[in-house]
């Protein structure tokens, strides 16, 4: 399967800060996804981002395939950003390769 | 608007036990997924099932069955329970066929405790 590494593995941010989360993976994908674990162990989708960029209120990811990797970017974090940040790519049809994740803690 | 549905959130199980985890989704997903998240790691696939009527194995599948009731139920079951299958359990549907062009959308999770 896909190979898939996230960095850093943990980002402490104060309040009001920008930051930039990344994505590396081993093979050409079809599809990727960014997800959000909240403290309470909720898993919410980000972004369905195969290619290109996209933005979602003050985040935002962008997705170079031919490079293999994706960005995800919180802009003015605040401490309800806090959680684990997980990338997952598609290996086959049916099949997602999840990260490790990057665990971003915000602080007021 | 549930999304998806998972019962129970917690249990615990002694060694040897066997139970079922329950999961539906209302979103008419034809693709549904189960897999078991461990500290400090990822999600990994356990099974999934790309339509009623199929399912297939995914990376980490032994000691583990599933059935596909119908469209929106999806259960996984541990025949005889081990504490290696201490973990939190997530179901996920996403619509049509697969993943491709298709986010997916989890439930809350089962926190599974094998004593």
């Amino acid at each position: 399967g896909i190979q898939v590494e996230q960095s850093p593995p943990d980002l402490i941010l104060q309040e009001g800060a920008n930051s930039t989360l990344r994505c590396n993976f081993s093979d050409s994908v079809n599809n990727l996804q960014w997800f959000h674990q909240n403290p309470w162990g909720q898993l919410i989708n980000l972004f369905y981002i195969p290619s290109g960029t996209k933005q979602n209120g003050r985040l935002s990811a962008t997705t170079v395939a031919t490079e293999r990797y994706s960005l995800l970017y919180i802009s003015s974090s605040q401490t309800t950003d806090s959680g684990v940040y997980f990338c997952a790519v598609a290996y086959n049809d049916y099949k997602l390769s999840f990260g490790a994740g990057t665990t971003v803690t915000v602080r007021a | 608007n549930a999304g998806v549905t998972q019962t129970p959130k917690f249990q615990v199980l002694k060694t040897g036990q066997s139970m079922t985890l329950q999961c539906a989704q209302d979103m008419n997903h034809n693709s549904m997924y189960w897999y078991r998240q461990d500290p400090g790691m990822g999600l990994r696939l356990i099974y999934y099932s790309a339509s009623e009527g199929t399912t297939d194995k995914g990376e980490v599948p032994n000691g583990y069955n599933v059935s596909r009731l119908n469209k929106r139920e999806f259960s996984l079951r541990l025949e005889s329970a081990a504490p290696s299958q201490t973990s939190v359990y997530f179901c996920a549907s996403s619509g049509g066929l697969g993943i491709i062009n298709q986010p997916q959308h989890f439930g809350d999770g089962t926190r599974l405790s094998i004593l």
